[in-house]
């Protein structure tokens, strides 16, 4: 079992559209991060949650530690936002990362 | 905001070369840094910690003869892959803690190594 899951999986949406990628996990945590990963690789973290909101021009980010859940929105999606979102949650105890799968998400013009 | 770097950003090259991949903290000082492996279509695995100044702790499976980790100062950190074969092509990314809590990671925009 994967301490973190993501979903959907994949995602396609028009331009324009809101979007919201979810993030559970299993364990504990002490921070969370939203990745965003473009074709070619890069990894360019977009968020980092141990309470509440965030919000980042178009990107908001929310995390609620009682559930153990986060989700991440796109306002107004751009073909420029298609990429896969990776929810990483760092465990209270020791240094390593919990990784989910990513959403891969692909905004049609 | 806090910049990790990696070197090479893609390597192609022939079975039996080792290739090295530095991963670098640009305004900070890293005491620990992270390397993970992504094959396609897959999460973030995570192979070894790198500590400044001590040996890398890797994770279960991963060959410490066969990824050479050298952590020597506080904002370099190398991976080698010793004789790589076609089955190490993947995408190598490496990760920094700042010191500022443990969930202040920055991430390496990666390497992606293709070995014929």
């Amino acid at each position: 079992k994967n301490e973190v899951e993501q979903s959907p999986q994949n995602l396609t949406a028009q331009e324009g559209e809101f979007i919201t990628i979810n993030c559970s996990y299993s364990v504990g945590i002490s921070a969370l991060h939203w990745l965003q990963q473009h074709p070619g690789g890069g990894i360019v973290s977009l968020f980092m949650l141990s309470s509440g909101k965030k919000k980042h021009g178009r990107l908001i980010a929310t995390i609620n530690i009682q559930e153990k859940h986060s989700s991440l929105h796109i306002t107004a999606s751009h073909p420029r936002d298609s990429a896969v979102y990776i929810c990483a949650v760092l465990p209270n105890t020791g240094n390593q990362f919990y990784f989910g799968t990513g959403t891969s998400l692909t905004v049609i013009p | 905001g806090a910049v990790v770097s990696q070197h090479p950003s893609w390597v192609i090259c022939k079975s039996g070369t080792s290739v090295k991949i530095e991963c670098r903290s640009l305004d900070f000082q890293a005491t620990t840094m992270f390397w993970y492996r992504q094959f396609p279509k897959q999460s973030l695995m995570l192979m070894a910690t790198s500590n400044e100044g001590s040996k890398a702790t890797y994770e279960q499976g991963v060959e410490k003869d066969k990824f050479l980790i050298n952590h020597a100062s506080l904002t370099l950190s190398t991976l080698t892959v010793t004789s790589a074969h076609p089955e190490d092509s993947s995408f190598y990314i490496c990760s920094a803690n700042s010191g500022r809590g443990l969930g202040t990671q920055y991430f390496g925009p990666g390497t992606r190594l293709l070995v014929l």
